[in-house]
């Protein structure tokens, strides 16, 4: 069964530094692609980053030079590094497998607050 | 960048009515065009791929249609279970985006 869960979340100050985890089973997160999604509270969805099985990033301008995405193959997890963190990053932050995403996590919150 | 634009953005209506929703693409997509439904508090579910295939364990009532860069989910017979919030999603290029979401509505 493919899971995916995601962990890291939590309240940050502004300029800080966060990294997200989604820990992936079931699948072998090298052989898709892989995203981080977000959602502002009372938002719609804003694509943040993605990883191709190739290991080539791409991200949304909002993040670009902040947010790095990677993965780490031997723990079949994917990763999101948060830098320089604003108060418009508050959201919950999901990863998804796909073009279309046809599985999710159920979201970690993320609150950049002083 | 692509944009999405994503039409109406509330709809109100009633179980057993047929509604559509249409999502506008900046340029062609191709048919790179997903749709999904997202209820509160949830993670969103795909419902349609690819413009137009139905994602496996997705009710026959939801389809999807494209005409250019026009883009269509239909629901034939509405369900109490189907109220919620739709968005589009195009990923054509690799900066992919959504639309900006309908909620529909009892009426």
């Amino acid at each position: 069964e493919v899971q995916l869960v995601e962990s890291g979340g939590g309240l940050i100050q502004p300029g800080g530094s966060l990294r997200l985890s989604c820990a992936a089973s079931g699948f072998t997160v090298s052989s898709y692609y892989m995203n981080w999604v977000r959602q502002a509270p009372g938002k719609g969805l804003e694509w943040v980053s993605l990883i191709s099985g190739g290991g080539n990033t791409y991200y949304a301008d909002s993040v670009k030079g902040r947010f790095t995405i990677s993965r780490d193959d031997s723990k079949n997890t994917l990763y999101l590094q948060m830098n320089s963190l604003r108060a418009e990053d508050t959201a919950v932050y999901y990863c998804a497998r796909g073009g279309a995403f046809g599985y999710w996590g159920q979201g970690t919150l993320v609150t950049v607050s002083s | 960048d692509i944009q999405m634009t994503q039409s109406p953005s509330t709809l109100s209506a009633s179980v057993g009515d047929r509604v559509t929703i249409t999502c506008r693409a900046s340029q062609s997509i191709s048919s790179w065009l997903a749709w999904y439904q997202q209820k509160p508090g949830k993670a969103p579910k795909l419902l349609i791929y690819k413009a137009s295939s139905l994602e496996s364990g997705v009710p026959s009532r939801f389809s999807g249609s494209e005409s250019g860069t026009e883009f269509t989910l239909t629901i034939s017979s509405l369900q109490p279970d189907d109220f919620a919030t739709y968005y589009c999603q195009q990923y054509n290029s690799y900066q992919y985006s959504f639309g900006q979401g309908t909620k529909l509505e009892i009426k």
